[in-house]
């Protein structure tokens, strides 16, 4: 089946720190990427949608200059929280899709867990 | 606009017995789709079940089945022969946008089988 993979699964980083997250498609091409962040005992808000090869959508709300995503090919997304304070301590995850259509389900990465000192 | 309601915050299930996770929907649009995802305390979303809007008959998927009544906009899950593997949050979502669709979330229900 599809899989994504994400790394790291954990950072603890001082404030101030820029992080980069990764999220990989490791046995498709997905030219879509979602990244989304989830607040303990909360849902999961969609922050963005990571275009291959183009600038990726940012939900209303999201400050794409604090998190900037990259999305340089069709098995690669990263995801940078810039100059992070301790309000971007969350639950990061991806997610990805191997076939267009829409009964095709988005696959998730593990997650990571931002923890902003 | 889509909204995704799930109304409840925490179940509990005896092992072995059923039981089913509500989840309600709100759209205008005529093509959708809704899908189940179980999240375990590690954290990792995990795919379990699909419905089309346009489907004629319910989706079941091993011990999971999907209760879609369109009329109503519900789409509950029912999980059969409940295992203490399934204690996890489950999170009912709706496709939007079409083929290239992006997911909205419930707000989730924690479900936890007793022994």
């Amino acid at each position: 089946g599809a899989v994504v993979s994400q790394h790291p699964s954990r950072v603890i980083c001082k404030s101030g720190t820029s992080v980069k997250i990764e999220c990989r498609s490791l046995d498709f091409q997905a030219t879509t990427m979602f990244w989304y962040r989830q607040f303990p005992k909360q849902s999961l808000m969609l922050m963005a949608t990571s275009n291959e090869g183009s600038k990726a959508t940012y939900e209303q709300g999201v400050e794409k200059d604090k998190f900037l995503i990259n999305h340089a090919s069709l098995t690669l997304s990263t995801l940078t929280v810039t100059s992070a304070h301790p309000e971007d301590s969350s639950f990061y995850i991806c997610s990805a899709r191997d076939l267009q259509g829409l009964n095709q389900p988005q696959h998730f990465g593990d997650g990571t867990r931002l923890s902003i000192l | 606009a889509q909204k995704i309601t799930q109304t409840q915050p925490g179940m509990f299930v005896q092992e072995k017995e059923a039981v089913t996770l509500d989840c309600t929907y709100d759209t205008s649009d005529p093509s959708y789709g809704l899908f189940w995802y179980k999240q375990p305390s590690s954290g990792e979303m995990i795919f379990l079940i699909y419905q089309g809007s346009y489907d004629q008959q319910n989706a079941t998927e091993g011990r999971y089945s999907l209760n879609f009544q369109k009329a109503r906009k519900s789409a509950n899950l029912v999980i059969s022969a409940s295992q203490l593997g399934d204690s996890a949050m489950y999170f009912c979502a709706m496709a939007r946008g079409g083929s290239n669709y992006k997911l909205t979330f419930g707000k989730g229900t924690l479900l936890t089988v007793n022994p």
